[in-house]
């Protein structure tokens, strides 16, 4: 039974450039919640998503970033004209209902050149 | 202003010597969960605490959260260095959309 899954683990992107990151949930799983772990800081809470309906996003930055959960395929966290400031960790959870446990992907690694 | 306060922030003992982690907040929390995380990978679920008062064992580790569910408490017995690695403590409020929110952990090491 697989887990969640991240891709890519890690992203290099220049300045202005757009980043991707892909996050597939556990098999059974319909609710998706991103974070970002900064270095030397706790995870932040980003976005909650639903199977094409987005929850919670009171975490996401007003500008550059959006969130998605298409009703096939993985959700994905799009960062239009990354910055420096943008370089973190990004991790994606899933639960299978509201509330149940989160289980967490191995992260992808954003570096902003 | 950070919600969850983690201390110590970083801890280096002995193997075989016995440690505890503390987890504290001014805010009440329906459900508390400890995670470790190792680098480059994502934290992995250890327990979820949901009672006052309640105390949950897994092998070497007991888990306690504070009565009036602000605090927890990790305590390690016999540390071994297969325990070393980056300990959080989430917590989820009520009417919180199911986020989680992080303290910014603790780091272990436990030396052979």
């Amino acid at each position: 039974n697989a887990g969640v899954m991240q891709n890519p683990r890690h992203l290099v992107r220049r300045r202005g450039q757009e980043a991707r990151l892909r996050c597939s949930p556990m098999k059974g799983h319909s609710h998706v919640y991103w974070y970002r772990q900064l270095p030397e800081e706790g995870l932040k809470f980003m976005v909650y998503l639903q199977k094409e309906n987005i929850i919670d996003e009171s975490g996401m930055p007003k500008e550059r970033f959006s969130a998605e959960f298409p009703k096939e395929g993985p959700s994905i966290l799009r960062i239009q004209q990354v910055v420096r400031g943008d370089s973190a960790a990004y991790f994606c959870a899933s639960s299978r209902t509201a509330g149940d446990t989160q289980y967490f992907g191995p992260g992808t690694r954003l570096t902003v050149l | 202003t950070q919600l969850l306060e983690q201390s110590p922030q970083f801890l280096s003992i002995q193997e075989g010597e016995n440690l505890t982690v503390y987890c504290n907040s001014s805010s009440v929390f329906s459900s508390l969960q400890w995670y470790r995380q190792e680098p480059g990978e994502g934290p992995v679920l250890l327990v979820t605490v949901v009672t006052g008062g309640e105390v949950k064992k897994l092998k070497r580790l007991t888990f306690q959260f504070g009565d009036a569910r602000k605090d927890s408490s990790l305590h390690i017995t016999a540390a071994q260095p297969g325990d070393t690695g980056l300990y959080l403590c989430a917590g989820e409020k009520a009417g919180s959309n199911y986020k989680l929110t992080f303290g910014k952990g603790t780091l272990l090491t436990v030396n052979p």
